[in-house]
């Protein structure tokens, strides 16, 4: 089993809709992300958590929303979709000690029309 | 705020060397990491350098400049699978990583 697994792996929505992408991880890690990958601009964070009562504003939040359900699991939520966030986004854990070695997860897709 | 400076594309030949260069603007320095991505699949980690010089790790390289605020990555003996893409970040003193925008290698026969 994968050590960061996202669900679900592609996802196709309407304008308007609420979308929960979901995050767990098997690393024992506290500090979890959520990044957003566009071609051309790289990995851009848009919310991170060190811990379960920890939860920060990444460079990207607006629109966006997370919540951290236990130290393993990390989700994140589009309460009204737009089509300007049709991106591939991607959960990563890592350690405190090791916080320049992130792991990722596989990636979710998300289209909105 | 942070940003980061690295070139969109770069091809070479099997077998040769090649740089992918970095440079980077930030309100506190706290290492430099390199990451691969091949099509299709997830960043995985490559390498760090938190002080001056170089570090090695097989058929790869990477240097670091502070004063220059400059790093790069060296790939040595490519091979045909080194094809990918490869992001530079820096970690800030609020332990966020924040990437460069990728530079896609495409490795030719």
């Amino acid at each position: 089993d994968a050590d960061v697994t996202q669900t679900p792996r592609n996802r196709i929505t309407k304008t308007g809709k609420r979308i929960m992408l979901e995050c767990s991880q098997t690393k024992g890690h506290d500090r979890m992300y959520w990044y957003r990958q566009d071609p051309g601009l790289g990995l851009r964070l848009i919310y991170y958590s060190f811990d379960v009562k920890d939860i920060n504003k990444g460079e990207i939040s607006d629109g966006y929303s997370v919540s951290r359900q236990a130290q393993a699991k990390f989700s994140l939520s589009l309460e009204s979709a737009i089509p300007n966030q049709t991106a591939l986004y991607f959960c990563a854990t890592s350690g405190y000690s090791g916080a320049n070695v992130l792991t990722f997860g596989a990636g979710s897709r998300l289209t909105v029309l | 705020g942070q940003s980061l400076e690295q070139p969109s594309e770069v091809t070479a030949v099997e077998g040769a060397i090649v740089q992918i260069n970095c440079t980077y603007q930030t309100s506190g320095f706290y290492g430099l990491s390199w990451y691969q991505q091949h099509d299709g699949g997830a960043p995985t980690f490559l390498s760090y350098n938190a002080l001056d010089g170089l570090e090695e790790t097989g058929r790869f390289s990477s240097f670091l400049s502070r004063s220059d605020s400059y790093g790069y990555l060296l790939l040595q003996e490519l091979q045909m699978k080194d094809s990918a893409s490869y992001f530079c970040a820096v970690r800030n003193a609020g332990n966020m990583l924040t990437f460069g925008g990728g530079t896609r290698l495409m490795v030719k026969p």
